[in-house]
């Protein structure tokens, strides 16, 4: 149990354009969803955390009008980068917490990687 | 906020040698702690985790204890396989708002047979 899936697993864009990654969980319902960005060698950091039906909370310095996501099921989310650059070229993870459980454990999926050309 | 500092990798051992991983973390109040474990081409598992201070956690072989004085969660195991090579990040999340995971840089095991 606790599965859960992205969509595409790699993408290659060009520059200007906007790419969608979506994030699934296949077998129970992910009140929250949380969207990290993972660099070569370097940690994964937190990008935003989104809830079902709400807007997303970005985190300092992430900018939310390039990276725009939204949470409209509770299976589903959706991560937008708008009008992409090299610069944005990188490791795209998601994960999805189910919050009646007390656990709050998050899921992660594969991971998405993009790179725009 | 938290913050999780981690050794370098990548660390390289024979099969059946002993590993650690240092980790050390920052945080304001009592984080719960984890490792995480990545193996190639898939996503983040959870290996083990701790919720309060002296507690240890554990699971396929590895070992990881909450230690408050120290401000660290260490991760061992006494004897390494070849399939446990893989990226091992450590982790602390916050037990307020939205529980959000900070992570360590994360130390890549390399393991030869």
């Amino acid at each position: 149990g606790a599965v859960v899936s992205q969509h595409p697993s790699w993408v290659i864009c060009k520059s200007g354009t906007s790419v969608k990654i979506e994030c699934r969980s296949l077998d129970f319902q992910a009140t929250t969803m949380f969207w990290y960005r993972q660099f070569p060698k370097k940690s994964l950091m937190l990008m935003a955390t989104s809830n079902e039906g709400s807007k997303a909370t970005y985190e300092q310095g992430v900018e939310k009008d390039k990276f725009l996501i939204n949470h409209a099921s509770l299976t589903l989310s959706t991560l937008t980068v708008t009008s992409a650059h090299p610069e944005d070229s990188s490791f795209y993870i998601c994960s999805a917490r189910e919050d009646r459980k007390s656990s709050y454990e998050q899921y992660f999926g594969p991971g998405t990687r993009l790179t725009v050309t | 906020g938290n913050s999780v500092t981690q050794m370098e990798g990548p660390v390289t051992l024979s099969e059946e040698a002993f590993l650690t991983i240092n980790c050390t973390y920052t945080a304001t109040g009592y984080p719960s702690l984890f490792w995480y474990v990545q193996y190639p081409g898939e996503g983040l598992q959870l290996l083990l985790k701790a919720t309060k201070a002296d507690d240890k956690g554990s699971n396929k072989g590895f070992e990881a204890t909450y230690r408050k004085e120290t401000t660290s969660f260490h991760l061992e195991k006494g004897s390494v396989q070849v399939s446990d090579s893989a990226v091992y990040f450590c982790a602390a999340r916050e037990n307020t708002g939205f529980q959000k995971l900070v992570f360590g840089t994360g130390t890549r095991l390399l393991v030869s047979p």
